[in-house]
């Protein structure tokens, strides 16, 4: 059984750009929750998903965005990047009825020039 | 919102010793506390978690505690071993299935 998978593992972009990131949960997971993790630093909530909609979100800008597919995956989007934005970002799948029940992938290294 | 605080930031022991960290969280309402397992270049791992309805849980070389009244939640490694170095994070659940994670505690075990 195949755990949370993300791709790709490591991406450089230089200022302005955009990102676009990608997670494949665990199956029989129906929700997906991302997070930025910036070196030394916990993993910060970005949003959650499930039912194909954002349910909660964290204090992150507009520039951030995602979206879920049918098939449970999903995708998060970053616009207009800025060097701050250089972290590991994880995503982590729920179980049916366990949204705080979080399984990691093992996440992308963004690195923004 | 929830703040969850952690203790010590980095901790070494021998190995055969225990290891015990410590958080605190803010949040009354919060109900879940689970703790992560984070080795260098890979995903935190889920090892252990604990709900609110319960003061302690066990799974071989781990326990965790709980502590409601003064929001106090441990993480206890018994036998600590080598591959039991990495970082480890506490985190507790918002009541809105966000999790809100401490800053990390790096553990050393020498050999």
């Amino acid at each position: 059984d195949a755990g949370v998978t993300q791709s790709p593992t490591h991406l450089i972009k230089t200022r302005g750009q955009q990102v676009t990131l990608r997670c494949s949960p665990k199956s029989g997971h129906d929700t997906v929750s991302w997070y930025q993790q910036a070196l030394g630093q916990g993993p910060q909530f970005i949003f959650q998903y499930y039912e194909e909609e954002e349910r909660q979100r964290g204090n992150f800008p507009d520039r951030f965005s995602g979206h879920q597919f049918p098939n449970y995956s999903s995708e998060l989007n970053v616009n207009a990047l800025l060097l701050g934005d250089s972290a590991l970002y994880l995503c982590a799948s729920s179980p049916l009825g366990a949204k705080n029940i979080q399984y990691f992938g093992a996440g992308t290294r963004l690195s923004v020039l | 919102g929830e703040n969850v605080e952690q203790h010590p930031s980095t901790l070494s022991v021998q190995e055969g010793d225990s290891a015990v960290i410590k958080c605190t969280y803010s949040d009354s309402a919060s109900n879940y506390f689970p703790w992560y397992k984070q080795e260098l270049g890979k995903g935190p791992q889920l090892i252990i978690d604990i709900r609110s309805n319960v003061g302690e849980k066990k799974d071989q070389r781990i326990a965790v505690t709980l502590n409601k009244t003064a929001k106090h939640f441990s993480l206890h490694i018994t036998e600590t071993q080598p591959e039991d170095s990495a970082v480890y994070f506490c985190a507790a659940d918002d009541s809105s299935y966000k999790l809100i994670f401490g800053s990390g505690t790096r553990l050393l075990v020498r050999p």
